[in-house]
């Protein structure tokens, strides 16, 4: 069985500062792991995804995330916060040979101040 | 190349009756996945279709089903709705092959509002 814990439901941060929001991850198997975003009544976007390529993994709107196997951590940052990134972020694990039962993480809402 | 669509965006029902939503994946995509949000329970996997045929399923009642048709469209329908399946629901299409690498790509959902 997989699972993911997010261990912060709401995050702020002022624009133009760093942000960090954390996933710890729970699986049989060597997991696939995703972020998404969802903006207010809007649907889920990938921002990026870990295939066992590489543990440093670059999405887009300038965030990435580095899996860490010992800690079973994959954690998101991006150097600097913009006023558009305020949404929900989602950490989701799908672990291999189930390819499309993910779950999901309870969410992050990430609030940006001016 | 147009994104998956839901029909429709918002939807309210009464407790009893059935309502069935549907999700247009992207073309070329073979696997339609749905998933319930709610803010109690977050987002859940209901079930996956691939070709037709259910390939894996969530741990819902069996008042939640849905098909799958020759052009991959895909439809779900709840039977005897109760309060408790007001919930976003979330449809997602990828081209349809097993590795758990491949990326889902979301409609933006229906709204059902079960009063």
């Amino acid at each position: 069985a997989q699972s993911v814990t997010q261990l912060d439901s709401h995050v702020s941060v002022s624009e133009g500062t760093p942000v960090l929001l954390r996933c710890n991850y729970s699986s049989s198997y060597s997991p696939s792991l995703f972020w998404y975003v969802q903006h207010p009544n809007k649907g889920l976007q990938l921002l990026l995804k870990y295939t066992s390529a590489a543990t440093l993994v670059k999405g887009i709107n300038g965030f990435e995330a580095e899996f860490k196997k010992s800690e079973t951590s994959f954690h998101l940052t991006k150097p600097s916060a913009h006023m558009s990134d305020a949404a929900e972020y989602f950490c989701v694990v799908s672990p291999t040979g189930s390819a499309r039962q993910l779950t999901f993480g309870s969410g992050t809402q990430l609030t940006v101040l001016p | 190349k147009a994104g998956v669509t839901q029909t429709p965006r918002y939807l309210i029902k009464t407790r009893g009756q059935q309502v069935t939503l549907s999700c247009s994946p992207i073309s070329g995509h073979r696997s339609v996945s749905w998933y319930q949000q709610t803010p109690g329970q977050g987002l859940q996997f209901l079930f996956e279709y691939f070709s037709e045929t259910q390939r894996n399923k969530g741990n819902f009642p069996g008042r939640f089903s849905g098909r799958q048709f020759s052009n991959s469209r895909s439809e779900m329908n709840v039977s005897t709705l109760e309060l408790g399946d007001s919930a976003l629901y979330l449809c997602a299409s990828t081209g349809g092959g097993r590795s758990s690498t491949d990326t889902q790509y979301f409609g933006p959902g229906t709204r059902l509002t079960v009063l």
